[in-house]
Formats: structure tokens, sequence, C-alpha cells
């Protein structure tokens, strides 16, 4: 069937270093990609999105990468703070369908060490 | 602007019981949605409602039924609570169409004893 899963449940990188975070999924139909950050306690909150007709897009301290050939899309965070400690998800959504329901990953837990 | 609301925060059910889980947005969005979230694992979409009077199933419908009110409200009911129902619950919003972000609200944790 079809999946959205990521590479590592969890990342823990130090205090101003950069993190990627991989991300894979399954259908080549896919054709919207959009990354979440959720904080302890909360709800996702969006971060950047990314269309299948892009390889790459910026954000502030943010870069999505998108691979097609290899379905494959990261989440670059440069110079990692503190506060960017929270579990990021993928979700890959599809033109034909309805709503925006989107498929979610199960989620990798970023740490930041001090 | 509040966003995305939900009510209420928290709730302890027996089994067998029922209840509402309540959900309302602000920003004038058409389609709205309610997950289900696990520990350790992503959200699983149990129900949205692409415009206003219109409610479709999502991943995980079972046990479940909801309420497209009005534009703005949107409610999740457990007729019959189950253990297996112990979950944390997001509702959401989006604009409308295929590629509109959803916007979260923060969450209903549920257990069922």
């Amino acid at each position: 069937g079809e999946s959205v899963g990521l590479h590592l449940p969890t990342l823990s990188v130090q205090e101003g270093d950069n993190s990627i975070i991989n991300c894979a999924y399954s259908n080549s139909a896919s054709d919207y990609f959009i990354w979440y950050k959720q904080e302890s306690g909360k709800g996702p909150q969006f971060i950047i999105d990314i269309r299948s007709n892009m390889d790459k897009r910026q954000g502030q301290r943010v870069t999505v990468l998108l691979n097609k050939t290899v379905k494959h899309l990261s989440l670059q965070i440069a110079a990692t703070q503190p506060g960017d400690s929270a579990v990021y998800f993928c979700a890959e959504n599809r033109r034909s369908t309805n709503a925006g329901k989107s498929t979610f990953g199960d989620g990798t837990t970023l740490t930041v060490k001090p | 602007n509040a966003g995305v609301t939900q009510t209420p925060k928290f709730q302890v059910l027996k089994t067998g019981q029922s209840m509402t889980l309540q959900c309302a947005q602000d920003m004038n969005h058409n389609s709205m949605y309610w997950y289900r979230q696990d520990p350790g694992m992503g959200l699983r979409l149990i129900y949205y409602s692409a415009s206003e009077g219109t409610t479709d199933k999502g991943e995980v419908p079972n046990g479940y039924n909801v309420s497209r009110l009005n534009k703005r409200e949107f409610s999740l009911r457990l007729e019959s609570a189950a253990p297996s129902q112990t979950s944390v619950y997001f509702c959401a919003s989006s604009a409308g169409g295929p590629q509109e972000t959803q916007y979260f609200g923060p969450g209903t944790r549920l257990l069922v004893l």
C-alpha cells in the first residue's frame, strides 16, 4: 500500500549544527509535500511545502529538497537552535485527492543539545 | 483570531460511554479534518469535510461519527467508547482544494478506561 515514512525516528544534534531529516514516499502520483513541526503537547505546525515541479524550496533557516526519481524528500534546518527540538512530520498529498487529504509519516524526534 | 480551537482539552471515559469532541475555526476555511495520533506515530485521518454540508470517511472511521454543523464547526462523536480509542485527537482546517496548508488545533487527549 501507499506509505510515507521517515528514515530515522530520532535525531540528536549539537546547537549550531545543521540538521537533516529525511522522508521517503511510495506513491509516484504524490505531487505536493509538506513538513510539519510538532512541539510537545501541541498540534502540528506548518513549516514549509514543495510541489512536485520543484526540486528545492527555501524558507527562513529551512530548506526542503525533493528527489522524485527515488521518491525522497528532506528537511534541512540551518544553525539548529534549542527551540527547534520537536517532532517533525512529512506529509504527502495528491492533486486527485479531494479536500486536501494528506498522508502523514510517523515523525522524527529532533533533540538539540546545548 | 484564535485559529482552530478544540474542547475539551482532556477527557476520561469509561468503556461504552459516549462523548462529542468540538472543533471550531475562525479562518473562514472550507475544509475541516479530524485526526487521531497514537504514541510514536503520525496522524491518521478519521473523517474530513471538504465543505459545509459534506463529510467523508478517512483512513480510520470505524467507531466515530462527525457533523459539520456550519462552516466554522466540525464535531467528532464517539457513540460507544472503547479502550482502543484512547488517543490524542486533532482537528484541522484548510482553505480548501487538494493542496492547501492545514492548520491544527491544540488537541484533545482522550483516555478510555
